[in-house]
């Protein structure tokens, strides 16, 4: 089936750095939709993004509707050793079928 | 604040072997979904449910049925569960088809 490629796979970094990862498609997407997974729970909603060229931010994070609308970017400033975990990435054209990434695993060393 | 609940959180089952996965949500949304997640690999959505009344295929939904009980509940059926099955099995909703999708803890289903 249709998958979204995230970029990177994975990634170590230190305490207190920025992060940036990053989601793209062949397919042209109207809303994306960005994922943290803790081990062993479900993935909970981060931010939302529904036009392109749009900003949004949550706290530390911010997201990035591409201009492209294929597509998106996150940015975790400052990281902390909670922002372990894994981030996803959603997009749809408008149906109910949202396409999901493969994930970022992100692992911060204190 | 319970968002979607689903249970059991572990099941191991025998090939052959049926079983229901149970999901309800308090939010009071319309559109209700079940994804599987394997190693290595996105959510594949299995099958969904746009409104109370209505289901329909996904991506993978050979080998499962499901049924929206009502506007709460939407279980996900397992008539004779097969080793490729084993996954982790998450249920969502959302408000309406094509809202951000809500999840839950998912159930960590292997098969024997």
């Amino acid at each position: 089936g249709q998958q979204l490629n995230q970029s990177p796979q994975s990634m170590f970094i230190q305490e207190g750095e920025d992060v940036s990862m990053n989601c793209t498609s062949s397919s042209i997407f109207n809303t994306w939709l960005w994922y943290k997974q803790d081990p062993g729970e479900g993935p909970v909603l981060l931010i939302a993004l529904y036009k392109a060229g749009e900003l949004t931010s949550n706290g530390r994070l911010t997201a990035q509707f591409g201009i492209t609308r294929k597509d998106s970017f996150l940015n975790i400033s400052a990281s902390i050793p909670s922002d372990v975990g894994i981030y996803f990435c959603a997009g749809t054209s408008g149906t109910y079928k949202y396409i999901f990434g493969t994930g970022t695993r992100l692992k911060v060393l204190a | 604040n319970a968002g979607v609940t689903q249970t059991p959180k572990f099941q191991v089952l025998k090939t052959g072997q049926s079983m229901t996965l149970q999901c309800a949500q308090d939010m009071n949304h319309n559109s209700m979904y079940w994804y599987r997640q394997d190693p290595g690999m996105g959510l594949r959505l299995i099958y969904y449910s746009a409104s109370e009344g209505t289901t329909d295929k996904g991506e993978v939904p050979n080998g499962y049925n499901v049924s929206r009980l009502n506007k709460r509940e939407f279980s996900l059926r397992l008539e004779s569960a097969a080793p490729s099955q084993t996954s982790v099995y998450f249920c969502a909703s959302s408000e309406r088809a094509g809202q951000p999708q809500h999840f839950g803890d998912g159930t960590r289903l292997s098969i024997l």
